[in-house]
């Protein structure tokens, strides 16, 4: 079956400008995750959903960043005002409940100019 | 200190070495994370556990909860095993993954 998709792959912004990253999860698959990957600071957690229940935004580094995750499937991550330092792998995974093995996305390479 | 600490960073091998991979933790935890990610590639969770031993083909992953630590072996190294590998902890308290910064394992042929 198909696997956790994201899109754009690549994305390269000007600083200022917001970008929308989005994730399509695996059918079926109730928890929903995003990382973020910088070069030298390894993963970081930034935001996890789970079903209809209120997201834990405790990872997002300031309130620039923003997710939703519409009808319980598809979500997406805004920066807004991207800074030069946002720069950096954003990763999507889901699970099939919160806890369980987790599946990745191939990940959006977001550069900022 | 980093609340999940592996060693070492890097690893090289010749092909057919058994390879082990350690990390460390400094809080409670309900299940630890073994995860591979290729040069270029996505991640790929290898294991999950919270007690004892899992296998899989020629990788095993074993966790000491007392000890607060885990390891992840490869038998008969191949160069197709070269790749990052990441341990992930998942507090009791929350289900946010908290990362080591990984080991590049490196089999040459």
């Amino acid at each position: 079956g198909a696997g956790v998709s994201q899109s754009p792959s690549n994305k390269v912004t000007e600083k200022g400008k917001d970008v929308e990253l989005r994730c399509d999860p695996i059918s079926g698959h109730t928890a929903l995750y995003w990382y973020r990957q910088s070069l030298g600071q390894g993963l970081e957690f930034l935001i996890y959903f789970q079903g209809n229940s209120a997201p834990d935004k405790s990872g997002l580094p300031s309130d620039r960043f923003s997710a939703e995750r519409t009808g319980g499937s598809v979500s997406t991550l805004t920066i807004q005002r991207t800074q030069q330092e946002d720069s950096a792998v954003y990763l999507c995974a889901s699970s099939l409940v919160l806890g369980e093995t987790q599946y990745f996305g191939p990940g959006t390479r977001l550069l900022v100019l | 200190k980093n609340e999940v600490e592996q060693s070492p960073q890097n690893l090289t091998a010749q092909e057919g070495e058994f390879i082990t991979i350690n990390c460390s933790y400094s809080v409670g935890i309900s299940a630890l994370h073994w995860l591979q990610q290729h040069p270029g590639g996505g991640i790929v969770s290898l294991f999950m556990l919270s007690s004892g031993k899992k296998k899989h083909g020629r990788l095993i992953a074993t966790i000491n909860i007392q000890e607060k630590h885990s390891s992840l072996h490869i038998t008969a190294s191949h160069p197709r095993d070269s790749a990052v590998y990441i341990c992930a902890v998942l507090r009791g308290s929350n289900y946010k993954l908290t990362f080591g910064k990984g080991t590049l394992l490196t089999v040459n042929p």
